[in-house]
C-alpha cells in the first residue's frame, strides 16, 4: 500500500517556464515533507521541506505548498532550468523530523533548452 | 568536510556470495538508513539503526544483515538468501530534527 504517491512518472517543460510537481499522500500522521532531486548514479539530495504547521515555504525558485484537508503537496519551480532536468522524489515522515522517511516513487523532470 | 562516503561505487557479486557494502559517516549522526532503488520505484527501506548497537528492520529487510557497531559506519551484507540483489543502494544519516542526508550509492550487479 503506497502512502507517497507520485502519480505522474514524468514532466517535460521549457526553460524559463514553471514546472509543478505533484505528490498526494494517504497516511493523516504524516507532519513533515520533503522533497529531493536525484540525477542518475548519485545520491539524491535535499531540495526544500514543509512542516504541517505551515502551507507554503519558499527557497529561491522553489516553493513547496501544503494542502493538507486535500492530503497533497506540490513542488513549484520557476524558472525552471535545464540543470534542473533530474528525478524528484517527495517523502513524508511522522513525528515532526526525517527519522523515518516514506518515499513516492518519483518523477522525472526534463527541461528543454 | 562532511559528509557521507560509499564503497564500492560499483560491486559485483557471484551467486551463493555474500558481499559487504560500506557506509561511513562524518556528521555525528546517530540514525543511520539503508536503501535500495530499483528503476522505476521509489527509495525502499531495508535496515535502519537509531543508536549504535541497535537496528531495525525496514520494508524490504529479507536478505540482507546490518550491524552498526560504531556511529560512523553502518555495514550492509547482501545475503546470497537475496534473490534479485541488482540494485542501486543508497546509505543515508540523519539527526531527526533535519533532513536525511545521502551518500553516493552503490551499484551491485551480479554475474
Amino acid at each position: 500500500d503506497q502512502q507517497v504517491k507520485q502519480n505522474s512518472p514524468s514532466l517535460s517543460v521549457q526553460e524559463g517556464r514553471i514546472s509543478i510537481l505533484n505528490c498526494d499522500y494517504t497516511n493523516s500522521m504524516f507532519d513533515y515533507f520533503l522533497w529531493y532531486k536525484k540525477y542518475p548514479a548519485e545520491g539524491p539530495t535535499f531540495l526544500i521541506s514543509i512542516s504541517s504547521i505551515k502551507d507554503k515555504n519558499e527557497d529561491g525558485r522553489f516553493t513547496v505548498f501544503l494542502n493538507k484537508s486535500a492530503k497533497h503537496l506540490s513542488l513549484h519551480i520557476v524558472p525552471s532550468q535545464p540543470g534542473d532536468s533530474a528525478v524528484y522524489f517527495c517523502a513524508a515522515s511522522a513525528g515532526g523530523g526525517s527519522e523515518k522517511l516514506v518515499f513516492g516513487k518519483g518523477m522525472k523532470l526534463t527541461v528543454n533548452p | 568536510d562532511g559528509g557521507i562516503t560509499q564503497s564500492p561505487k560499483y560491486l559485483f557479486r557471484k551467486e551463493g556470495q555474500n558481499v559487504t557494502l560500506s557506509c561511513e559517516q562524518n556528521l555525528n549522526h546517530d540514525a543511520m538508513y539503508w536503501y535500495r532503488q530499483d528503476p522505476g520505484q521509489g527509495l525502499r527501506l531495508i535496515y535502519y539503526s537509531q543508536i549504535v548497537n541497535d537496528f531495525q528492520k525496514g520494508d524490504i529487510a529479507e536478505g540482507y544483515s546490518v550491524s552498526r557497531e560504531k556511529k560512523e559506519s553502518f555495514p550492509l551484507t547482501v545475503t546470497s538468501a537475496q534473490k534479485n540483489p541488482t540494485a542501486f543502494y543508497l546509505c543515508a544519516s540523519t539527526s531527526g530534527r533535519e533532513t536525511q542526508y545521502f551518500g553516493p550509492g552503490t551499484r551491485l550487479l551480479v554475474l
